[in-house]
């Protein structure tokens, strides 16, 4: 198994533009969680999904951020507009029922 | 979910074991111990979780003491590549109700040496 892919691996926009990131998990895999990662907060979960339904996003910071799960093997994470202070590496990761997460290699993003 | 305390950084020769600490002594009964870790410019990486009973894999060994309010991970052979911070979480599993959330820490920052 290729592990959990994500893309683009780094992303360089300007403030005020939509930023999209994407992630397919591991196949078989029923769990799907978004984290982001800065020197300041440390790794941060956003949202998670199973069965492909929301079902946290207490960690979303407010309304630019949305995520979406449309299938089992594809999720986005949608930053709209997005700011300098969204800058951060952003995780997807992925975990079969009741076992451990499996990260993806993450997506650098500058906001400038 | 219960929290950790470990220990901000460690130090560890090549080729010997390294046992990270971790104490959770507000744990619930039904709540399991996790071990990640991260190494530079990755994404975490699942080790090993447990819940009472010690767990050994491939990558460690995980002892948890019989009162559950601490535990150990040990890489019995350290190497250069195992240089990474380790986050120890406690959750309640999900087949007993709970989250998936994960809540890290800012772990212990274990550097092997040469």
């Amino acid at each position: 198994d290729a592990g959990v892919i994500q893309s683009p691996r780094h992303e360089v926009t300007e403030m005020g533009q939509e930023v999209t990131l994407r992630c397919k998990p591991i196949s078989g895999h029923n769990s799907l969680f978004w984290y982001r990662q800065t020197m300041m907060r440390g790794l941060e979960l956003l949202i998670y999904f199973n069965n492909n339904v929301p079902i946290d996003d207490s960690g979303m910071p407010e309304d630019r951020f949305s995520a979406k799960m449309p299938n089992a093997s594809f999720s986005t994470l949608k930053i709209q507009p997005s700011e300098p202070r969204d800058s951060a590496v952003y995780f997807c990761a992925s975990s079969p029922r009741g076992a451990g997460q499996y990260f993806g290699p993450g997506t650098r993003l500058t906001v400038t | 979910d219960a929290k950790t305390t470990q220990p901000p950084s460690m130090d560890c020769a090549e080729g010997r074991a390294a046992n990270l600490p971790c104490n959770h002594s507000t744990i619930s009964g039904n709540e399991y111990v996790y071990w990640y870790r991260q190494i530079h410019s990755q994404g975490p990486q699942y080790i090993i979780h447990g819940l009472k009973n010690n767990e050994t894999n491939e990558m460690a060994s995980l002892i948890i003491t019989e009162d559950r309010k601490s535990s150990t991970l040990i890489l019995p052979h350290a190497t250069l590549r195992d240089t990474a911070v380790y986050y120890c979480i406690v959750r309640v599993g999900r087949t007993q109700g709970g989250s998936e959330k994960l809540v890290f820490g800012k772990g212990t920052k274990l550097t092997v040496n040469p």
